[in-house]
């Protein structure tokens, strides 16, 4: 099976654009998660869908948004961007059936704001 | 608060030598516990994971992982460390449908 994909790999923005992610998950996985990972604050979670419903969320400002699609495939949206955006992203994708289960995660998109 | 603690921000071992990457948690019921590695510019890779049973887990590439229900640790250890190992080291807690990650610690693994 092919593996969690993100695109884009790398993107700069500057101060106060907005901004699109994507996640596809693994085929047959119907949980989605999002991570931000910043060398200060370690791993934190954003948000989790299943089955295009957002099941989870963590502490993060309402400028940090997502949605899942038929196709389980994500995408996370963060509007007016700050320099404190500047992060790895990671989408992590599980069966989520009962429960999350076991992540596995894509390689992630390197986010840096000027 | 739900938690996960890595107290140590770096570890060196010599390659050869046992190490010990070592993790606690705060998180209440019975939490499934991970272990995640992260090689530079990848994502995190899943090692092993307790859900119950057997207190010695073992995982991928030779890691193992001792749950100790008293003492509220996961400590991840390997017999002997390989150069390759050298990474960062995520522990993680799971309950009720939230992940909570430890800040990761570093792995140096000298020849």
């Amino acid at each position: 099976k092919a593996g969690v994909t993100q695109t884009p790999r790398y993107l700069i923005k500057t101060r106060g654009q907005q901004v699109t992610l994507s996640c596809s998950p693994i085929s047959g996985h119907r949980s989605v998660s999002w991570y931000q990972q910043t060398p200060g604050q370690g791993l934190q979670f954003l948000f989790e869908y299943f089955s295009e419903t957002q099941r989870n969320k963590g502490n993060f400002p309402g400028r940090f948004s997502g949605r899942q699609f038929s196709n389980s495939r994500s995408e996370m949206n963060v509007s007016t961007l700050e320099l404190g955006d500047s992060a790895l992203y990671l989408c992590a994708s599980s069966p989520g059936l009962v429960d999350l289960g076991t992540q596995y995660f894509g390689p992630g998109t390197r986010l840096l704001v000027l | 608060a739900q938690s996960v603690a890595q107290p140590e921000d770096q570890v060196n071992v010599a390659e050869g030598n046992p190490l010990t990457v070592k993790c606690t948690y705060s998180v209440s019921g019975n939490p499934y516990l991970f272990w995640y590695v992260q090689y530079p510019n990848r994502g995190l890779q899943f090692l092993l994971k307790y859900i119950t049973g057997d207190n010695l887990v073992k995982g991928s590439y030779g890691f193992e992982a001792e749950f100790n229900k008293s003492q509220t640790s996961f400590h991840l250890k390997k017999p002997s460390a390989l150069v390759s190992d050298s990474a960062l080291y995520f522990c993680a807690g799971y309950n009720f449908n939230k992940f909570y990650f430890g800040s990761g610690t570093k792995l140096n693994v000298k020849p």
